[in-house]
């Protein structure tokens, strides 16, 4: 039982790449959510999803996309970074009483 | 607006003693509180979840107390140790489904011998 497994922990990109964050849950957990940890800020949600196929947007969702093909993984992507996505990355499960332990993005 | 307030924003306790941390909400209607411990570099762990008819929650040395009339929350630490050291965030959930968990910025706690 892993829990809640995010790859990478660290990655560089530069301005305008692409690159997509991994979750991984085993739990058969139906809630699943992305966010990102800035310093002197409280998490804030980026997008979640209810069950496989269903997503939704939370408060910053604005640079990332998300899918749910099917209950254990939830991806995000970065379409075309940007420096004011420098941030850590959490993923979270049932309900957020489960944390991955972070994706830390620098994009320069 | 829907806040969560946490104070103080750092502390320094000798290991052994006791420290309280406090948590102020704005958020409505209420649907439960939550105090997570954070490491440096890891995620966060749930530590207590209390809902509006429980007013305290233990967790080993960990209580967590909710008065939902004055919308405050504490987490109190007994006998610290060198490993309580982290932050500790208060993260407050609303009943309306569409709303999410409104995260306070944390209170970073330093245990030294």
């Amino acid at each position: 039982n892993a829990g809640v497994t995010q790859t990478p922990k660290f990655q560089v990109l530069k301005t305008g790449q692409s690159m997509t964050l991994q979750c991984a849950q085993d739990m058969n957990h139906e809630y699943m959510s992305w966010y990102r940890q800035d310093p002197g800020m409280g998490l804030r949600l980026i997008h979640y999803s209810v069950g496989a196929g269903i997503t939704d947007q939370g408060e910053v969702p604005n640079g990332y996309n998300v899918s749910r093909s099917t209950t254990e993984d939830f991806p995000l992507r970065l379409l075309s970074a940007a420096p004011s996505q420098t941030s850590v990355y959490f993923c979270a499960s049932m309900g957020e009483l489960f944390f991955g332990e972070g994706s830390r993005l620098t994009v320069l | 607006k829907n806040q969560v307030e946490q104070s103080p924003q750092s502390l320094i306790i000798l290991e052994g003693k006791n420290c309280t941390l406090q948590c102020n909400y704005t958020v409505s209607p209420f649907s439960n509180l939550r105090w997570y411990k954070q490491d440096t570099g890891r995620g966060p762990v749930s530590l207590t979840i209390m809902t509006f008819s429980e007013n305290t929650k233990s967790n080993g040395r960990y209580t967590a107390t909710l008065d939902a009339d004055t919308k405050q929350s504490s987490l109190h630490i007994t006998a610290s140790q060198l490993s309580d050291s982290a932050s500790y965030i208060c993260v407050v959930s609303a009943k309306s489904g569409n709303t999410p968990l409104v995260f306070g910025k944390g209170t970073r706690l330093s245990v030294i011998a």
